[in-house]
């Protein structure tokens, strides 16, 4: 299957700091890449989609100044966490999608991101 | 709004058993229905995709049915391992194009 990988798998930083994570579809170009963050014993929440080269899509209640979104090419997006909180600490993932027919597009996700706010 | 649920939320069952885990959706206009694993502190493992217009599919010891009409899907799984211990979730595509998910099964296979 397809490959997704993130960058870095773990971050510890300061209330008030930036945390960028990278997100990576390895061995396929992806169209359309998702950010989603999961508490614990939660299941995911969507947080924003992003097509290459258009602006991220968000959810309702996300903060898109919070959480920047940058998808610049096929097969790399970025997720910006801007003066991070302690309530920001969270695992995030991403996950990408192949192009073509969305009903019969498969998503594919990364091993995530642990980030922690002190 | 589309709404997945999965029953049951935790299962712990003896090495060998066969087990299914349940996952219902509340809108029957679905792409296709995704099931994943997920270890703990760990990314998502897709499993099986099922297609709208397609029944089931099978993959090793791993069986996912479909029935679009009632909104509903599961997952067998036979001669379970312990290895096989993890949350399994299930998510279905629908308009729009996102992925909704279920709240996952912790599933514990005991040796």
């Amino acid at each position: 299957g397809a490959v997704v990988s993130q960058h870095p798998s773990w971050v510890i930083c300061k209330s008030g700091t930036s945390v960028k994570i990278e997100c990576r579809s390895l061995d396929f170009q992806a169209t359309t890449m998702f950010w989603y963050r999961q508490f614990p014993k939660q299941s995911l929440m969507l947080m924003a989609t992003s097509n290459e080269g258009s602006k991220a899509t968000y959810e309702q209640g996300v903060e898109k100044d919070k959480f920047l979104i940058n998808h610049a090419s096929l097969t790399l997006s970025t997720l910006t966490v801007t003066s991070a909180h302690p309530e920001d600490s969270s695992f995030y993932i991403c996950s990408a999608r192949t192009g073509g027919r969305v009903s019969y597009n498969e998503q594919f996700f990364g091993p995530g991101t642990r980030l922690t706010v002190l | 709004k589309q709404e997945v649920t999965q029953i049951p939320a935790a299962l712990s069952v003896p090495e060998g058993e066969n087990l299914v885990l349940n996952c219902s959706f509340t809108d029957s206009a679905i792409y296709n229905l995704q099931w994943f694993r997920q270890d703990p502190g760990k990314g998502l493992t897709s499993l099986l995709l099922i297609q709208s217009s397609q029944r089931e599919q099978t993959s090793g010891r791993l069986n996912a049915s479909l029935d679009k009409s009632s909104g509903r899907s599961t997952l067998y799984i036979a001669a379970s391992q312990p290895g096989d211990s993890a949350t399994y979730l299930c998510a279905v595509r629908s308009s729009g194009s996102r992925l909704t998910f279920g709240e996952g099964t912790q599933l514990t296979v005991n040796p």
